[in-house]
């Protein structure tokens, strides 16, 4: 099976952009989560989709969104960029169940100038 | 909220040194998670643990769940130079919300 796919890779943003970020799961996985990783805060939770519907939502501000297609693949969307959201953007996907394990994809090398 | 903490947030030990992780939940866990992330990788699944005071081995590496199932630990014993990385623990929440939050990490450095 293909693994959690990113893209883009990186991306080079200026202040007060929107950005938007791809994730395609692995097949037949149906939760998707997306996770904020930087050297001083390690990695803090966005939100999870399920079904195309949110579960569950991290501390972040509005300008952070993020929803999920009927194929499971998943974007999220960064308006109003800051100097403080560059970072690595993990997508995780999972198979529902007892069994809990995350599959995260490569990232996302975001960095706002 | 529900917090993790994982100490320390450094480790320099000389290949051949054992190694020990601690995480520490603010609330009961469903479960708690270890994963390991390589320098410019992503973090990759290392076990699921369910049941207090579950013990699991893989290899050099043992694994605890505490009796409360608050806390739990990653013992690496006789570290070799493939075991650098960092190594987050992350404990799924009982309530409804079902969270599934990250320690901040312990990173590994071995010295050959």
């Amino acid at each position: 099976k293909a693994g959690v796919t990113q893209t883009p890779r990186y991306l080079i943003k200026t202040r007060g952009q929107q950005v938007t970020l791809s994730c395609s799961p692995i097949s037949g996985h149906r939760s998707v989560s997306w996770y904020q990783q930087t050297p001083g805060q390690g990695l803090q939770f966005l939100f999870e989709y399920f079904s195309e519907t949110q579960r569950n939502k991290g501390n972040f501000p509005g300008r952070f969104s993020g929803r999920q297609f009927s194929n499971s693949r998943s974007e999220m969307n960064v308006s109003t960029l800051e100097l403080g959201d560059s970072a690595l953007y993990l997508c995780a996907s999972r198979l529902t169940g007892d069994r809990d394990e995350q599959f995260f994809g490569p990232g996302t090398r975001l960095t706002v100038l | 909220g529900q917090q993790v903490m994982q100490i320390p947030q450094y480790q320099h030990v000389q290949e051949g040194e054992d190694f020990t992780t601690y995480c520490n939940s603010s609330t009961t866990l469903s479960n708690i998670q270890w994963y390991k992330q390589r320098p410019g990788g992503h973090p990759v699944f290392l076990i699921q643990l369910v049941k207090s005071g579950e013990v699991k081995k893989q290899k050099r590496l043992t694994f605890q769940f505490g009796e409360a199932k608050k806390n739990s630990s990653l013992h690496i014993t006789a570290t070799q130079t493939t075991d650098v990385g960092t190594y987050f623990c992350a404990g799924r929440s009982m309530d409804s919300s079902y969270k599934l939050i990250f320690g901040s990490g312990t990173r590994l450095l071995v010295r050959p």
